[in-house]
């Protein structure tokens, strides 16, 4: 069993739409996470982290995340083309300030269609 | 503008033949990173360097050799022993310390063995 479990997709909504990504994960001594964005033949970039249960948001993005399930997700809000790409999530694993080691789950492919 | 680079941008190897790939950062980050993705996967760690002159395995380091002479520069070689060397290759940058260390992403080298 992998440490992190992400859907692969893919997933097609159409534009305007609400869009839920989510991950499990088997590690409750898991710190930070992340959701990665990247599209197609280019690297990742970072959309947003958190350390605690709880949401954040950022304009059109909210990351949760509920330690006690074990569980995160990313919504996306009014949902645009140029969303369409892969969404990485991401966590540090204890004392990974000494690695900096991260484990990504498969990533979710999403296409929003005009 | 600071960021990293990785080169080439395609690379095609024949069996047997060692290939060198180029990853290079002026971000003046300490911790520097190379990972694996395969269609449907997520990025695994290759190899991973936090200072000049060390570098640490990650989870799928076989057939794999990495240097780390300058703190700007971490070349990764794919050496013949690595028997599935076809993938996207990505090289990410760091600060390294307590707290939330971002990861910063190149562009990527697609390796195709011929």
């Amino acid at each position: 069993q992998k440490e992190v479990e992400q859907d692969p997709g893919p997933l097609s909504v159409p534009e305007g739409a609400i869009v839920s990504l989510n991950c499990t994960y088997s590690n409750s001594a898991f710190q930070y996470f992340m959701w990665y964005r990247q599209y197609s033949r280019k690297g990742p970039e970072l959309l947003m982290y958190t350390y605690s249960s709880g949401n954040k948001e950022d304009g059109r993005f909210t990351a949760q995340v509920d330690k006690s399930s074990k569980y995160i997700s990313l919504f996306i809000r009014d949902s645009q083309p140029s969303d369409s790409a892969t969404y990485l999530c991401a966590m540090t694993p204890p004392r990974s300030s000494n690695t900096g080691k991260l484990i990504f789950g498969q990533g979710t492919t999403l296409q929003v269609k005009p | 503008d600071g960021g990293i680079t990785q080169s080439p941008k395609y690379l095609f190897r024949k069996e047997g033949q060692n290939v060198t790939l180029s990853c290079e950062q002026n971000l003046n980050h300490d911790a520097m990173y190379w990972y694996r993705q395969d269609p449907g996967q997520g990025l695994r760690l290759i190899y991973y360097s936090q200072i000049v002159n060390d570098f640490q395995k990650g989870d799928i380091a076989e057939g794999y050799s990495v240097s780390r002479e300058k703190k700007e520069s971490f070349p990764l070689t794919v050496t013949s022993a690595q028997k599935n060397p076809t993938a996207f290759y990505l090289c990410a940058s760091s600060q390294r310390g307590r707290g939330f260390n971002e990861q910063f992403f190149g562009p990527g080298t697609r390796l195709t063995v011929l």
